[in-house]
């Protein structure tokens, strides 16, 4: 399977620790999207990256959140200090150029 | 920022019927598209439209693209159970004004057998 993947798929940590997200993208794919979900709402953009560039934020993305897509293929997502309001599910989507962007499974945080 | 309201929020139909919804927003955007989500996983593209008016179709599931830009449906004929599911839209500006998605609240299909 060939598409995008994200690890890990759950995740349960404890109020002030560090989370880190992995996402690898479709190959051929040169954009990377990080979006968030809560319960009953749609996805919300958080952050995109074109290659290795990180080329547009979301007022979303406060400064405990920081991305990265150091070789411009994976890209991972990193969440310092966490609040019981980061509990969602974290998705990832890749594209080529603005062609249609396709979802990985997405990671579930759980902030106890 | 840009708002998109997906109606209805949720419908229980029984298998065989046709399903309409529809997404509205208050500016334009470029591109519609419309994605399927099961619990507990990412959204699945279902349909992509490009240009104003233009009516796409992908097995028994069909979208249009509003002439104003304003709006798209998503139409579903002879439903069957396995297409249970939260159904999203979402709308793209496209390269001058960034390519993020903005995505509708979702419609929650219940198919009866």
């Amino acid at each position: 399977d060939t598409g995008v993947s994200q690890n890990p798929r759950h995740k349960i940590t404890k109020r002030g620790q560090n989370v880190t997200f992995r996402c690898d993208p479709i190959s051929e794919h040169n954009r990377l999207y990080w979006y968030r979900q809560t319960l009953g709402q749609g996805p919300e953009f958080l952050t995109y990256f074109q290659n290795e560039a990180q080329l547009e934020k979301s007022r979303l993305l406060s400064d405990r959140f920081s991305a990265e897509r150091p070789k411009g293929s994976f890209s991972t997502l990193e969440i310092q200090r966490t609040e019981q309001g980061d509990s969602a599910m974290y998705l990832c989507a890749s594209s080529f150029g603005l062609d249609e962007q396709y979802f990985g499974p997405g990671t579930r945080l759980t902030v106890t | 920022g840009q708002q998109l309201n997906q109606s209805p929020q949720s419908m229980f139909i029984q298998e065989g019927e046709d399903v309409s919804m529809n997404c509205t927003s208050s500016s334009i955007f470029n591109t519609w598209l419309w994605y399927k989500q099961d619990p507990g996983e990412g959204p699945v593209l279902l349909i992509a439209l490009y240009k104003a008016g233009e009516l796409t179709s992908n097995g028994r599931l069909t979208a249009q693209f509003g002439i104003t830009r304003k709006d798209s449906f998503l139409n579903i004929s002879a439903s069957i159970p396995s297409d249970v599911g939260i159904y999203f839209c979402a709308g793209q500006l496209g390269e001058t004004s960034g390519s993020r998605l903005t995505f509708g609240e979702g419609t929650q299909l219940t198919v009866n057998p």
